[in-house]
Order: structure tokens, then C-alpha cells, then sequence
């Protein structure tokens, strides 16, 4: 089972609607989580973090549920601009050698939404 | 304000042969990742850099990959005797510090392996 799995997507919607993604993650030792935007062909940009408490960025919703490992991001009022893949990403503390330990971003595969006029 | 950069951004390579990807991080971030993303896929982590000291190499594929940052700035990844499933887009990405800073990536270096 991969550590983050996303809804496969694609979707595609008209503008002005509301789209969810859903992301579900295995490792319980995750420390933070996001939202990363990857346009075609560009590299991925921190669209959101996602706090337990929920938190919302203009028409963009983020929600992380800790005890069932989920996470969600809403859009509202979807813009032709918001077509991207959109990067379910958890913070993983793991151990290293010599006694260290590194956060580590781990990816889901990344639902594509396209936005059409 | 610069950001990560990378070079070259295309590289084409024949099976067999070397290729040394560049990475140019923020100027100041002490953390440097490298990251692998086949086409349709998130991407993948393969090393992590504090300073000059590589602290987490558990995602190389292979011993044929090497990366170094011998002076805690400028990174290099290597990929020696490359091979067709190493085509990919390597991603680079550099953070203030450790921790849970925010990651920033530099465009990414695209290589077909023919």
C-alpha cells in the first residue's frame, strides 16, 4: 500500500464549481501535511499547508482528520487558473543513520483537474 | 528573488552513458533534497543534504546514483551507466532549514535515456 493515496482523478469541471480532493495517509507518524499545485510541466509550489483545526485560504479549504489519516482540500468557485495537478504531501519524521532523523516529504500521485469555460 | 535553479534542463543520454544533474539552491537554505518524478507520478524522494553532510540517502535507486554538496551550497547528482527506467524529471528542492520548513523546487532537470 503506498504511504499516500489520492483520488485517481482526472476531473474535469465547469468554472464556478466545487471540487474535493481526498487523501488518505498510512504512516501514523506524519507530522505535518500539505497541498502542493504542479502545473504541466513546471515544478510543484506549497499551495497550503492542513492544520488539524481546518483551515481555509480564500476559495481553497483544507481539513486534515488525524484519527482516519485524511486529508481533504475543497475549491470553490473553481477558476479556469486552478487547472493543475493538485499533490496530496506528508511531513515524515524518520530515523537515519548515526541516531538522526530527517523530514521527509512523501507524495501522493497527484489528481489532475482541469477547469473548462 | 532567485530561486532553485537546475541545469540543464533537458538532457538526452544513451543508455550506458554518465550525466551529472546541477542543482543551485537559495542562497542560505541549509537543506537540500533531490527528488525523482516519473511522467504521471508524485514526486519521489532520493537524498537529503544538511550543509555539505548527506544525511539520508535511502531513496537511490541504485549504487549507479551519487550525489554530493561538497561545499554546503551548489549539489550534484550523478547517474552512472544510465538506463531506460531512469528517465524521469529530477527535481530539486532546498529549505531554510530541517524540519517541517517549507520546501521550494527548482524547475527540474527532464532525462530521456534512449
Amino acid at each position: 500500500r503506498k504511504e499516500v493515496e489520492q483520488d485517481p482523478g482526472p476531473f474535469n469541471v465547469p468554472e464556478g464549481a466545487t471540487v474535493a480532493f481526498n487523501c488518505t495517509y498510512s504512516n501514523s507518524a506524519s507530522q505535518s501535511f500539505f497541498w502542493y499545485r504542479q502545473d504541466c510541466r513546471k515544478e510543484p509550489k506549497l499551495l497550503m499547508s492542513v492544520y488539524s483545526s481546518g483551515n481555509e485560504d480564500g476559495r481553497f479549504t483544507a481539513q486534515l482528520n488525524r484519527a482516519s489519516q485524511y486529508i481533504s482540500l475543497l475549491i470553490r468557485d473553481s477558476k479556469l487558473s486552478d487547472s493543475a495537478t493538485y499533490l496530496c504531501v506528508v511531513n515524515i519524521l524518520s530515523a537515519i543513520g548515526g541516531g538522526g532523523s530527517n523530514y521527509k516529504l512523501t507524495f501522493g500521485k497527484g489528481t489532475l483537474l482541469t477547469v473548462n469555460p | 528573488g532567485a530561486g532553485v535553479s537546475q541545469s540543464p534542463r533537458y538532457k538526452v543520454a544513451k543508455r550506458g552513458q554518465d550525466v551529472a544533474l546541477r542543482c543551485d539552491p537559495i542562497s542560505g537554505h541549509v537543506s537540500l533534497f533531490w527528488y525523482q518524478q516519473a511522467l504521471g507520478q508524485g514526486p519521489e524522494f532520493l537524498t537529503y543534504f544538511q550543509n555539505e553532510a548527506q544525511l539520508d540517502k535511502s531513496g537511490l535507486p541504485s549504487d549507479r546514483f551519487f550525489a554530493e554538496r561538497p561545499e554546503g551550497s551548489v549539489s550534484t547528482l550523478k547517474i552512472q551507466r544510465t538506463q531506460q527506467e531512469d528517465s524521469a524529471v529530477y527535481l530539486c528542492a532546498s529549505s531554510l532549514r530541517t524540519g517541517t520548513y517549507e520546501q521550494y523546487f527548482g524547475p527540474g532537470t527532464r532525462l530521456t535515456v534512449t
